[in-house]
């Protein structure tokens, strides 16, 4: 079945502090795999997107990997800021006729002054 | 500002009303979509339009009715909803249907409450 795990499901961290999510996912034929932002009532904005080939990909701050063989990637954020609180989405795209993805639950930041 | 525009933001409507949902997307796109966001649950797709036809309708009950009348504009017709409707209704758009790697573009998303 394909699904698409992230951890945790929440977390708090200080401003300025590191942090790194977590998203394991058993979807196959892998096609390619993005990380969305999504502030409280606004719709998700992409950060990230890698294909199978790309284990490493960076926007800013955010700093994605992907583990194609163990079917894990992780999210990075260095030195976070307020602005950074917000829901952190996995989604997975895989082929099988069309647009096909899987969305994760979701990992909601909260970042404290 | 994505690009895709989503009326109105917020609706209350009874479980005996009829209101639409409205998406229009300005990326000169030939895909669009309609997902449900509920409370810690992952994204639901719920309707997909490629060149305006419909590609997916993932079981999606009958008192939700989609129309797409062009490749900008993207409606949801609701009826006779129920309480657990409630949710967060994001319309989206990509480039292609097809190409598994088009990036979703997303609205701002309709806030639904059905009392």
């Amino acid at each position: 079945k394909n699904q698409v795990e992230q951890s945790p499901q929440s977390l708090i961290i200080l401003e300025g502090k590191n942090c790194t999510l977590q998203c394991n996912y058993t979807v196959s034929p892998f096609s390619n795999l993005r990380w969305y932002k999504q502030d409280t009532g606004r719709g998700p904005v992409s950060l990230t997107i890698m294909t199978f080939s790309e284990n490493t990909k960076s926007n800013g701050r955010y700093t994605a990997t992907l583990d194609a063989d163990t079917k894990q990637s992780s999210l990075h954020i260095t030195a976070s800021q307020l602005s950074d609180s917000a829901s952190y989405i996995c989604v997975v795209s895989f082929l099988g006729g069309g647009f096909k993805t899987i969305f994760g639950a979701g990992t909601r930041l909260f970042v404290k002054a | 500002e994505t690009g895709v525009t989503q009326t109105p933001r917020h609706l209350v409507m009874g479980m005996t009303n009829k209101k639409s949902l409205k998406c229009e997307q300005h990326l000169g796109h030939n895909a669009m979509y309609w997902y449900k966001q509920s409370a810690k649950k992952p994204l639901e797709l719920m309707f997909v339009y490629n060149f305006k036809e419909q590609t997916e309708n993932n079981s999606v009950p009958s008192r939700f009715s989609p129309e797409c009348p062009n490749s900008s504009h993207l409606f949801l017709h609701l009826h006779t909803l129920q309480p657990e409707d409630s949710a967060l209704y994001l319309c989206a758009s990509s480039q292609d249907w097809q190409r598994n790697t088009g990036e979703l573009f997303f609205g701002e998303g309709s806030r639904l409450t059905v009392l």
